[in-house]
Parts: C-alpha cells; sequence; structure tokens
C-alpha cells in the first residue's frame, strides 16, 4: 500500500498566521490527493481534492498544491474555526490511504 | 439533503461478529463510491473498505479475509460485515461517499468497542 507521511503531526500557531502542512506519498500519486479538516467527535470534512481544487463552500484562504509525491496544504490567515487536526488522503491507488494527520493547536 | 446514518455499533467479544449498517438519502448508494473509514480512540483516520459504482470492492490489508463491504441497492444502504473482531478493530466507524473515491459525505459515525 501506498503510505502518506505527514508533518508536522502537530504544531502551534496563532490567528492570522499563514500555515503549511506537508504530506508526502511513498511513490508518485500525479495529483490524486484530497485533503480533509477533523474537529473533535465529529466526521471529516473534505477541503480539496485533486491536490489543488477547492471543494465548494470551503474558504478561499485553504489552497493545496503539488503533484507525484509531495504535496502542500496552506492556510493563508489562519482563523479561530480552523484549529482542527487535516489529512491527507490518496486515492491513486484502489487501495486508500490517509496521512496520520497534523494538529494544529493554538499557540 | 444528502445524508448519512450508520447504525450496528457496540461491544463485543473478541472473535465474534458485528455488521453495520449506513443508509443513504439524497443520493443513490450504487452510483457512488461508498467507504468505510474507521478512527481508533485518540488516533488517526484508518481506511477499512471501499465499493465502487460498478460494485468492485477492495480492503486495507489490516481486515482483509475478515471485513466484507456490501450494498442493498433496493434499500439504498451500505453495509460492512465483521467478522473475527480483535481489540485493534476498535474505533469509530464512518461511512462516508463521494463521486470519486474521495469523501464528501460522512456519517456521524458508530462506535465499535471489541472487549472481554
Amino acid at each position: 500500500a501506498i503510505r502518506m507521511t505527514q508533518s508536522p503531526s502537530s504544531f502551534s500557531a496563532s490567528t492570522g498566521d499563514r500555515v503549511t502542512i506537508t504530506c508526502r506519498a511513498s511513490q508518485g500519486i500525479s495529483s490524486y490527493l484530497a485533503w480533509y479538516q477533523q474537529k473533535p467527535g465529529k466526521a471529516p470534512k473534505l477541503l480539496i481534492y485533486a491536490a489543488s481544487t477547492l471543494q465548494s463552500g470551503v474558504p478561499s484562504r485553504f489552497s493545496g498544491s503539488g503533484s507525484g509525491t509531495d504535496f502542500t496544504l496552506t492556510i493563508s490567515c489562519l482563523q479561530s474555526e480552523d484549529f482542527a487536526t487535516y489529512y491527507c488522503q490518496q486515492y491513486y491507488s484502489y487501495l486508500l490511504t490517509f496521512g496520520g494527520g497534523t494538529k494544529v493547536e493554538i499557540k | 439533503e444528502v445524508q448519512l446514518v450508520e447504525t450496528g455499533g457496540g461491544l463485543i467479544q473478541p472473535g465474534g461478529s458485528l455488521r453495520l449498517s449506513c443508509a443513504a438519502s439524497g443520493f443513490t448508494v450504487s452510483s457512488n463510491y461508498m467507504s468505510w473509514v474507521r478512527q481508533a480512540p485518540g488516533k488517526g483516520l484508518e481506511w477499512v473498505s471501499v465499493i465502487y459504482s460498478g460494485g468492485s470492492t477492495y480492503y486495507a490489508d489490516s481486515v482483509k479475509g475478515r471485513f466484507t463491504i456490501s450494498r442493498d441497492n433496493s434499500k439504498n444502504t451500505l453495509y460492512l460485515q465483521m467478522n473475527s473482531l480483535r481489540a485493534e478493530d476498535t474505533a469509530v466507524y464512518y461511512c462516508a461517499s463521494g463521486r470519486r473515491p474521495y469523501f464528501n459525505y460522512w456519517g456521524q459515525g458508530t462506535l465499535v468497542t471489541v472487549s472481554s
């Protein structure tokens, strides 16, 4: 199975910060990557698919980039409601896999 | 409005079996990619299984041979039959759907606890 590695696993940031989360695939996955946001006790929410396409209704401060093995999720100006855990997911392979998650905490 | 409602979770002894259901409304299960994703307490998301619109099924290595995904088109419902359950299968199980194998609709989750 394709392994997805996210970094960092957690970090602290302040409202208004620009933050970047990285996701690396163990083999090339073209642009078959999605990003999700999950808050405690809630189901995940799709943010981005095809590496850089914003899901309908998601604020434009979220953006994604990358292809092949290296991908990034950027939040241009962190808002209070963005403190959450973020996951990447590849769908290049029939065997889907998620990254380990990145928790964004309040500084 | 699209809705996914999972049922069937609970406490089960190791080695036991359980069937989860996911009732869908607002869309047709057979026209979408339907998946089960689980989350152990305090851990990250783990993909479990997917059924494609064409009927093909795929499983994570951790559950292959023990779990079976299926759907009932007449009931617009997705299922996960879980056999030979282990302590490490303890998790919240989410049902998820999408037009591609990434998921824009999720259920609220159902907790499965495997313990004696």
